[in-house]
C-alpha cells in the first residue's frame, strides 16, 4: 500500500486558514487521495477526495500538486470544532481498503 | 451515505473472556472493515467481512483470536476472544460507498483488567 506522510502536529488560531500538507511520492497513476478525518471520541469522518484537480466542498478544499506526489487540505476558516486528528490515505482499486497513516493532530486556539 | 451502529458502545472486560461486537448498517453493503484503534494510536485494520465467504485478515491478525461473522448484507460481528489487557482498544467497523466516502461507527471502546 502507498504510504503518505504528514506532520504530527499543527496548531492554528480561531477563524484563520489552515494548511495541512501530505506527501505521497509513491502515488500511482490510479490513487486517489482521502482526506479523514477524527474528532475527539469519534469515529472517523470523510472531508474530502481528488484525483488530480483541485477540490473543493462544503468543509474544506483540496489541493493536488501537479505531479500528484503531494496534496494539502485546506480548511479556510478553523474552529475549535476542527479540532481533530486528520488523516491522509491513498485509495486504489478494487479492495476499498482505507490504510490509516498516523495522521496530524490540528490544535486550534481560540 | 449510510448509519452504523455498533454495539456495545464500551464494555470492561476480564482476561481470558471473549467479547462480541455487533455493527449493524441501515443499507445493504457487500463488504464490511473492522478496525482496531490502541489508545493514542491510528486506526489498523483487521479484516475485511465479505458476506458469503470467510473475512480476509490483514497481517497479524487470526481467525482464532478475532472471529468475525457476516450472516447478511446489514450486519456483523467480530469477537475479541481469549482477551488480555493488550487487547484494550477501541474497535470501529467501517462500510464504503463505491469508492468514495466510507463511513464509520462510533466505536467500541474495549477495557480488558
Amino acid at each position: 500500500d502507498a504510504k503518505t506522510t504528514q506532520p504530527n502536529s499543527m496548531e492554528s488560531n480561531e477563524e484563520e486558514p489552515v494548511h495541512l500538507p501530505c506527501n505521497h511520492s509513491t502515488i500511482s497513476g490510479t490513487d486517489y487521495i482521502h482526506w479523514y478525518r477524527q474528532l475527539p471520541s469519534q469515529g472517523p469522518e470523510y472531508v474530502i477526495h481528488g484525483l488530480t484537480s483541485n477540490v473543493n466542498n462544503r468543509m474544506a478544499s483540496l489541493a493536488i500538486a501537479e505531479d500528484r506526489k503531494s496534496s494539502t487540505l485546506i480548511l479556510h476558516r478553523a474552529t475549535l470544532r476542527d479540532a481533530a486528528v486528520y488523516y491522509c490515505i491513498l485509495f486504489g482499486g478494487a479492495t476499498n481498503k482505507l490504510i490509516f497513516g498516523t495522521g496530524t493532530l490540528l490544535a486550534v486556539q481560540p | 451515505s449510510a448509519v452504523i451502529s455498533q454495539k456495545p458502545s464500551r464494555d470492561i472486560c476480564q482476561r481470558g473472556t471473549s467479547l462480541t461486537i455487533q455493527c449493524q448498517v441501515d443499507s445493504q453493503v457487500t463488504m464490511m472493515f473492522w478496525y482496531r484503534q490502541q489508545p493514542g494510536q491510528s486506526l489498523t485494520l483487521i479484516a475485511t467481512a465479505n458476506q458469503g465467504s470467510e473475512a480476509t485478515y490483514e497481517s497479524g491478525f487470526v481467525i482464532d483470536k478475532f472471529p468475525i461473522s457476516r450472516p447478511n448484507l446489514t450486519f456483523s460481528t467480530l469477537t475479541v476472544s481469549n482477551m488480555s489487557p493488550e487487547d484494550s482498544s477501541i474497535y470501529l467497523c467501517s462500510v464504503p460507498t463505491g469508492g468514495t466516502e466510507a463511513f464509520f461507527g462510533q466505536g467500541t471502546r474495549l477495557t480488558v483488567v
